[in-house]
């Protein structure tokens, strides 16, 4: 099976930073990975999808890059609403996500 | 407009059964892989079963194989989980996802609590 490690698993950010979280796949998978994000006690949201393609209504300030292991999803400035859980998942084969990383309010 | 409504969900006593069902409307139900994911009180997402648009192609979680049986039926447009033989670790809100390569809609998920 196809392990996902997300880090960090929280982060204290201020409205306007730049933040970054990493996922790393215990193998290589293309670029089968997704990025989503989720509110507490609403489902998730997919944002990133084919490591680097921006779901449709999604705000630009959102964006990922990597292929093979290593990949990474960014917000450019951190906006009020972006205060949420954010879970990669790989889809190379059936479905493995990340622990999730808490974005929190500094 | 896309929607998937999962409905089931309730307390069961450990050892017992309980079957989930997903309604889907506003798309072509047939044309879609379907998944069903699942999350702890307080913990991530964790995927537990997925089966083709066609239902040639099912797999299962190792954490549920077994006990745990995926199925559809296009002509309702309806996606199913039965769980059998509950365990308190199988307590979670249960949630259906379209799409196989990425998931772009999800359901507001079902809760299942497993407890004596």
């Amino acid at each position: 099976d196809i392990q996902m490690t997300q880090s960090p698993s929280s982060l204290s950010a201020s409205i306007g930073d730049r933040v970054t979280i990493t996922c790393r796949a215990s193998q290589s998978i293309s670029s089968y990975l997704n990025w989503y994000q989720q509110r507490p006690g609403k489902a998730p949201k997919l944002l990133i999808y084919a490591a680097s393609s921006l779901q449709s209504g999604v705000p630009s300030r959102f964006s990922g890059s990597g292929s093979g292991t290593d990949f990474t999803l960014t917000i450019s400035s951190l906006q009020p609403e972006d205060f949420a859980t954010y879970y990669c998942q790989q889809s190379y084969s059936t479905w493995t996500f990340g622990q999730g990383t808490k974005v929190e309010i500094k | 407009e896309v929607q998937l409504v999962e409905s089931g969900g309730g307390l069961v006593q450990p050892g017992g059964s309980l079957r989930l069902s997903c309604a889907a409307s506003g798309f072509t139900f047939n044309s879609y892989d379907m998944s069903w994911v699942r999350q702890a009180p307080g913990k991530g997402l964790e995927w537990v079963s997925y089966i083709s648009a066609s239902t040639n192609t099912i797999y299962y979680a190792d954490s549920v194989k077994g006990r745990f049986t995926i199925s559809r039926d296009n002509a309702k447009n309806s996606l199913y989980l039965q769980m059998n033989s509950l365990r308190d670790e199988d307590t979670a809100v249960y949630y259906c996802a379209r799409g196989r390569v990425s998931s772009d809609y999800w359901g507001q998920g079902t809760l299942v609590t497993v407890s004596s």
